[in-house]
């Protein structure tokens, strides 16, 4: 199976500061014949069910503010958080689709410093 | 809009079963790949099952085969999760949630708000 690894596993950032999640894989998700990345982000916050952030590692999901972005390939992958904000706190999973093992990395924690 | 609700869950003795069922509007769900995804208390997210749009692919995280079977009744909206030979490690809030297509290799949204499975005895 595809290992995923986020780092950091929790991250203060002070608010309108930029939050930066890092996610890898122990094998591509670049899948060569479309160029696409099988990667995505979710987003959970305390109490609620996971919520779609990005797709195709750089996509973002309709109704998704723009301060969230996505970037990477093949093996490394960022979640960017340009300016953040209260509603943003929440624990940040990256997940690969690439094989129907669809695992997800552990998690990072995001809080406000 | 797309609505996904599950029941089901409770408080189940090591070794029975529970069903699990999902009930889907909001969107053509005869057309859609649709997953179970569980959440051990405190922990992280573990992809547990999914199922083809018309039922005919299922594939299972190993440490569920042969105890867990996932199935869809398409005439009536409504995803299943029928789990045997429950042990305490399957305690986890379970998710339904929908594919983004009818295709395999795709991502998970929305998701359900999701229901407790506690097995203890």
């Amino acid at each position: 199976d595809i290992v995923m690894t986020q780092s950091p596993d929790s991250l203060a950032v002070s608010l309108g500061e930029r939050a930066t999640i890092n996610c890898k894989s122990s094998q591509s998700v670049l899948y060569s014949s479309n160029n696409k990345n099988y990667l995505a982000w979710y987003q959970q916050k305390p109490g609620q069910p996971p919520k779609l952030l990005i797709y195709w590692a750089s996509t973002r999901e309709s109704g998704v503010p723009d301060r969230f972005s996505g970037s990477g390939s093949a093996t490394d992958f960022t979640l960017t958080i340009s300016s953040l904000q209260a509603e943003d706190v929440a624990v940040y999973y990256c997940q690969q689709y690439y094989s129907p093992s669809y695992t997800f990395g552990q998690g990072t924690k995001l809080e406000i410093k | 809009q797309v609505q996904l609700v599950e029941s089901g869950g409770g408080v189940v003795q090591p070794g029975r079963s529970l069903r699990l069922s999902c009930a889907a509007s909001g969107f053509t769900f005869s057309s859609y790949g649709m997953h179970w995804v569980r959440q051990a208390p405190g922990k992280g997210l573990e992809w547990v099952a999914v199922i083809s749009y018309d039922g005919g692919n299922k594939y299972y995280v190993d440490s569920v085969k042969g105890r867990f079977t996932i199935s869809r009744d398409n005439s009536k909206n409504t995803l299943y999760l029928q789990m045997n030979s429950l042990r305490a490690e399957d305690t986890a809030v379970y998710y339904c949630a929908k594919g983004g297509s009818s295709g395999w290799n795709i991502w998970f949204g929305p998701w359900g708000q999701g229901t407790l499975v506690t097995v203890s005895s």
